[in-house]
């Protein structure tokens, strides 16, 4: 099946650093990556849409300026934490939509802890 | 607006007992349908998913769902439950195109031994 990885799968940093998350689709090539955030014992909620070369749509509420996301190859897509405050903490995942536009595959994620 | 909904929180099953985990959707048109399942600290794997053709979906790990157009569910079930069966649910669906899945809330199995 189609595996997609994150690195770092945990990250802790000092408030006002900045953090980059790489999101990678092993075996297929995708045109479209999305990235959530979970909060504990709470659903997926979408940051940003990714299409390769071009800009990401971010939801409503979601700091553009703050979570940057790069997608610049088919098979990579980045996210950069900004300026990361404590508030910023939680548990990021990837997802990348299959070669089939059906199906989305998701990340191991990566848990960010902000000190 | 599509919505997602999972009316249980929990849901309790002793091993070798089937199981039912519940969902509708509101969406228009005809949408993907999927379910993922996901354990402590780590990503969602897909299970299975419903694009069209035959109700009955079969799955990974003997999960299958069934679509039901006039009810608008998408129940997932599996005859006997194992405990390694015990984690977190999401029913999801595509409304349509390369747009992202909508999520429900969740649905935290725990399987009894």
């Amino acid at each position: 099946g189609a595996v997609v990885s994150q690195h770092p799968s945990w990250v802790i940093c000092k408030s006002g650093t900045s953090v980059k998350i790489e999101c990678r689709s092993l075996d297929f090539q995708a045109t479209t990556m999305f990235w959530y955030r979970q909060f504990p014992k709470q659903s997926l909620m979408l940051m940003a849409t990714s299409n390769e070369g071009s800009k990401a749509t971010y939801e409503q509420g979601v700091e553009k300026d703050k979570f940057l996301i790069n997608h610049a190859s088919l098979t990579l897509s980045t996210l950069t934490v900004t300026s990361a405050h404590p508030e910023d903490s939680s548990f990021y995942i990837c997802s990348a939509l299959g070669l089939s536009q059906e199906t989305q595959y998701f990340g191991p994620g990566t848990r960010l802890l902000v000190l | 607006a599509q919505s997602v909904a999972q009316p249980e929180d929990q849901v309790n099953v002793a091993e070798g007992n089937p199981l039912t985990v519940k969902c509708t959707y509101s969406v228009s048109g005809n949408p993907y349908l999927f379910w993922y399942v996901q354990y402590p600290n780590r990503g969602l794997q897909f299970l299975l998913k419903y694009i069209t053709g035959d109700n009955l979906v079969k799955g990974s790990y003997g999960f299958e769902a069934e679509f039901n157009k006039s009810q608008t569910s998408f129940h997932l079930k599996k005859p006997s439950a194992l405990v390694s069966d015990s984690a977190l649910y999401f029913c999801a669906v595509r409304p349509s195109g390369n747009t992202p899945l909508v999520f429900g809330k969740g649905t935290r199995l725990s399987v009894i031994a």
